[in-house]
């Protein structure tokens, strides 16, 4: 079946360390989203990636689409307290399907 | 600035009671999902539409769980019976096909 493997679950990082969380699906994806849910809210989108060895840079955020539209990454350099929260992948299928991955709850030692 | 709206933002029932979950999309998107949250399972996919069409409701229990779209600007979400099990927080989202999805707030359900 359609699935989506997002690791790690927790990370515990110092402020102004970096953070990854890796995403990997089980079948080809049309495109890959990435989603940020602060504790007690909702998940906000933060980007989409669509192409084959796509890498896309938000300030300190890097995402990277693997080249057989399959995995993924989210890279976080010099993490600080507002980065606090969970994040997740979410891989849409050729059936429109957008599966999500169990999400990666990311928290800073200050 | 255009919302998802999920009502009832909180709702506790008893096991066996019937639970009516609401979501108003946003205005022109012809997708909306259906979300189910818990600490274990993350987020779970239930059912999604296409143009007020179910296209799959695969991720429900199909006894006790219902998903229709009676208008563009309504989706809906029953349980019936409710157990529970059920006790999560269920979301709504909405988009346009191949695009992000903007959520609700959700509907926290607690089935004593």
């Amino acid at each position: 079946g359609q699935q989506v493997m997002q690791i790690p679950q927790y990370q515990h990082v110092q402020e102004g360390e970096d953070f990854t969380t890796y995403c990997n699906s089980s079948t080809t994806l049309s495109n890959i989203q990435w989603y940020k849910q602060r504790p007690g809210g909702h998940p906000v989108f933060l980007i989409q990636l669509v192409k084959s060895g796509e890498v896309k840079k938000q300030k300190r955020l890097t995402f990277q689409f693997g080249e057989a539209k399959k995995n993924s990454s989210l890279h976080i350099t010099a993490t600080q307290t507002t980065d606090v929260g969970t994040y997740f992948c979410a891989g849409t299928h050729r059936d429109d399907k957008i599966i999500f991955g169990k999400g990666t709850r990311l928290h800073i030692l200050p | 600035d255009a919302r998802v709206t999920q009502t009832p933002r909180h709702k506790v029932t008893e096991m066996g009671q019937e639970v009516t979950m609401r979501c108003q999309p946003i205005l022109g998107h012809n997708t909306v999902f259906w979300y189910r949250q818990t600490m274990m399972q993350g987020l779970e996919l239930l059912a999604y539409f296409r143009n007020r069409a179910p296209l799959d409701d695969s991720g429900m229990p199909k006894d006790r769980f219902s998903a229709e779209m009676p208008d563009a600007t309504l989706a809906t979400l029953k349980i019936q019976p409710s157990e529970p099990r059920d006790s999560a927080v269920y979301f709504c989202a909405s988009g346009y096909q191949g695009s992000p999805l903007h959520f609700g707030n959700g509907t926290r359900l607690t089935v004593t």
